[in-house]
């Protein structure tokens, strides 16, 4: 089973800043790799697929980068309404695996 | 416009059974893989279980093999998980899911609750 693991578990910051969410697999997922946005009381829903490929309605703040093992979910200036929960997931090999999330934070 | 809307989450005893529903619309439903997500509350995401398209494949997480059961009726666009011998641990909201380069569609999630 490739684990994946996210740092850090919570990221503290005011809008406006940019924010760096790492991902790092147990062995190479290729580039099978998405990320998710879930907000208190709300489904998950889809941001990134593909190591970098922006889903319908992604703001184009959001961005994602990397290969192989390592890879980070980048929000190039936070708003308010980006303060949530993030999850990557890697499709790459079964069974199919989450990281177990990163809070971002006021 | 692509809904997903499960059904059949309850409270059931330990060693208990259930049967989840989840009826597609708004989309070719043969065409995709369907997968089941949980997700205990205030925890992360865990991925359960997924079906091929035509049926013929499925996938399980070694948490529920051999007693969780995912099928599929493409008469009547429904994909099912069927959970036997049921654990406190499987306490959960359980996610219908598409899958297209990612879960680009979910359902509202059903809560089942497992305990005596």
């Amino acid at each position: 089973e490739i684990v994946l693991t996210q740092s850090p578990a919570t990221l503290s910051l005011s809008p406006g800043d940019r924010a760096t969410v790492s991902c790092r697999a147990s062995q190479s997922v290729t580039s099978y790799l998405a990320w998710y946005q879930q907000k208190p009381g709300q489904v998950p829903r889809l941001l990134i697929f593909d190591v970098s490929i922006r889903a319908t309605g992604t703001p184009a703040r959001f961005s994602g980068r990397g290969s192989g093992t390592d890879f980070t979910l980048t929000i190039s200036s936070v708003e308010p309404e980006d303060f949530a929960v993030y999850y990557c997931q890697q499709r790459s090999s079964w069974p199919l695996t989450f990281g177990g999330g990163t809070k971002v934070e006021i | 416009e692509v809904q997903l809307v499960e059904s059949g989450g309850h409270s059931v005893q330990p060693g208990g059974s259930l049967r989840l529903s989840c009826a597609a619309s708004g989309f070719t439903f043969s065409s995709h893989w369907m997968h089941w997500v949980r997700q205990v509350p205030g925890k992360g995401l865990v991925w359960i279980s997924a079906i091929s398209g035509d049926g013929s494949s499925t996938n399980y997480a070694d948490s529920v093999k051999g007693r969780f059961t995912i099928s599929r009726d493409n008469a009547k666009n429904t994909l099912f998980l069927q959970m036997n011998s049921l654990r406190a641990e499987d306490t959960a909201v359980y996610y219908c899911t598409r899958a297209n380069s990612g879960y680009d569609h979910w359902g509202q999630g059903t809560l089942v609750t497992v305990s005596s």
